[in-house]
């Protein structure tokens, strides 16, 4: 079963970075078969996708974000990472990992952490 | 890249049955979607894939009071026998050209 995990800090302030982590275990970041997203839901509002990452380092943006963001993995340590430069107040929300694919459904999600931009 | 649009919420009586649309914009008719269960407060849940061709596949321990069906454009999920855990937020979910979209997801209340 595979599980995914997020970390990072809860709150950031605007112009700063937000950064996060998620863990992935039962299961290796390197199979061929999946991409290793991001997925973010502001309070109260829908689902928006912000990016994917192939294991050899492949990256996909949502367009409307892509000026301000970098995934990156680290095959190691079975982990991936999400940079989100410049935030302001409208990246508040909760932000999941999850397991991606360019044939079928995101089929795994992490439990989410809330990342309030706030000074 | 594909547009998708849900049906609007819903409300059931426990027990009954409801069936959500999620419509796929011009040009991406062909396109799998997949089902996405959130209950209040939680992370979504994969629930499912549903094929143009109308065939469907649940995931991992979902119960078969949940499937799915298409017909154009259309693809649909349909919950029978509703439980009152049934109650959530449903996303649907396509992608193309190495682009994920979501759509605004429907809400369902169980009476």
């Amino acid at each position: 079963q595979v599980q995914l995990q997020e970390s990072g800090p809860g709150l950031v302030k605007p112009s700063e970075t937000l950064s996060l982590t998620c863990t992935v275990s039962g299961g290796s970041i390197t199979s061929t078969d999946y991409y290793w997203g991001w997925i973010r839901q502001p309070p109260g509002k829908g689902l928006e996708w912000i990016g994917n990452i192939y294991y050899y380092g492949a990256t996909y943006y949502n367009p409307s974000l892509k000026s301000r963001v970098t995934i990156s993995v680290d095959m190691s340590k079975n982990q991936f990472s999400l940079r989100l430069t410049s935030v302001t107040a409208a990246d508040t929300a909760v932000y999941f990992c999850a397991r991606m694919s360019g044939y079928a459904p995101t089929d795994y999600w992490g439990q989410g952490t809330l990342v309030t931009v706030s000074s | 890249q594909p547009v998708l649009t849900h049906s609007s919420s819903a409300s059931a009586s426990l027990g009954s049955s409801v069936k959500f649309t999620c419509t796929l914009s011009s040009g991406h008719s062909r396109y799998i979607i997949g089902w996405h269960q959130q209950q209040p407060g939680k992370a979504p849940r994969y629930l499912m894939k549903v094929e143009h061709s109308g065939s469907y596949k649940r995931g991992s321990g979902v119960p078969d009071r949940f499937s799915g069906s298409s017909s154009g454009a259309d693809r649909y999920l349909t919950i029978s026998n509703l439980q009152s855990e049934d109650e959530a937020d449903y996303y649907c979910e396509t992608w193309d050209s190495h682009i994920w979209v979501f759509g605004g997801g429907t809400k369902l209340t169980v009476l």
